[in-house]
């Protein structure tokens, strides 16, 4: 069963940069996730999907502040620039043949 | 523009049915896997279940099978998720969700604003 790991939170100061971190399970390293925003009281919306080799595909109207990278099992979505609205929660996703998988979350604080 | 609109929420008694529906436009329905996903109060996302783009093709978490059916009419582009003998646990807003292909296993691109259920006596 593929798991994803998220960091519970993680904070920093406007116009400065914020990095998470989604870690696969690590028989399932090679998979590709995507990036979810979910704002206050919002629902989700679709940022980015981030492959094993750090290629990555970004929504429509997704500001270029937002970016992603790989390394290893790991999975990472990097928010320059920090605006007050990107206070929020994330999440990645991924997926294998008839099951989609959630991470738990990171909220995001913006001091 | 892509847009997704859920009906059908509201407060159910334990064990009883209740039938969610999701309107799709701004784009071919008919070309596209469609998701329910849900999050209970204060969680985190929870995947429900997925219907490829000809409705030939479903899958469920464990969660939900046999309880829960999900289907489509392309003709009206539009999704819905029939739920029966629900459970408390079942409480949670409901997105739809749009894959980002027809068939095949792959990353939500849209989603809608969702639909909150509420399972209690």
């Amino acid at each position: 069963q593929v798991v994803l790991t998220q960091s519970p939170s993680a904070s920093a100061s406007l116009g400065a940069s914020v990095k998470l971190t989604c870690t696969l399970s690590s028989e399932h390293s090679t998979y590709a996730i995507a990036w979810h925003q979910q704002q206050p009281k919002k629902g989700p919306r679709y940022l980015m999907k981030i492959d094993s080799d750090g290629r990555h595909t970004k929504g429509d109207g997704i500001p270029d502040r937002f970016s992603g990278s790989s390394s290893g099992a790991e999975r990472f979505l990097t928010i320059s620039s920090l605006q007050s609205e990107d206070e929020a929660d994330y999440y990645c996703q991924t997926w294998a043949p008839g099951i989609y998988v959630f991470g738990t979350g990171t909220t995001v604080t913006v001091l | 523009q892509v847009q997704l609109v859920e009906s059908g929420g509201g407060v159910v008694q334990p064990g009883r049915s209740l039938r969610l529906s999701c309107a799709a436009s701004g784009f071919t329905f008919s070309s596209y896997a469609v998701h329910w996903a849900r999050q209970a109060p204060g969680k985190g996302l929870e995947w429900v279940a997925v219907i490829w783009y000809d409705g030939r093709n479903e899958y469920y978490a464990d969660s939900v099978k046999g309880r829960f059916t999900i289907s489509r009419d392309n003709s009206k582009t539009t999704l819905y998720l029939q739920m029966s003998s629900l459970r408390a646990e079942d409480t949670a807003v409901y997105y739809c969700a749009r894959q980002t292909d027809a068939w095949g296993y792959n990353y939500f691109d849209y989603w809608g604003q969702g639909a909150l259920v509420t399972v209690s006596s």
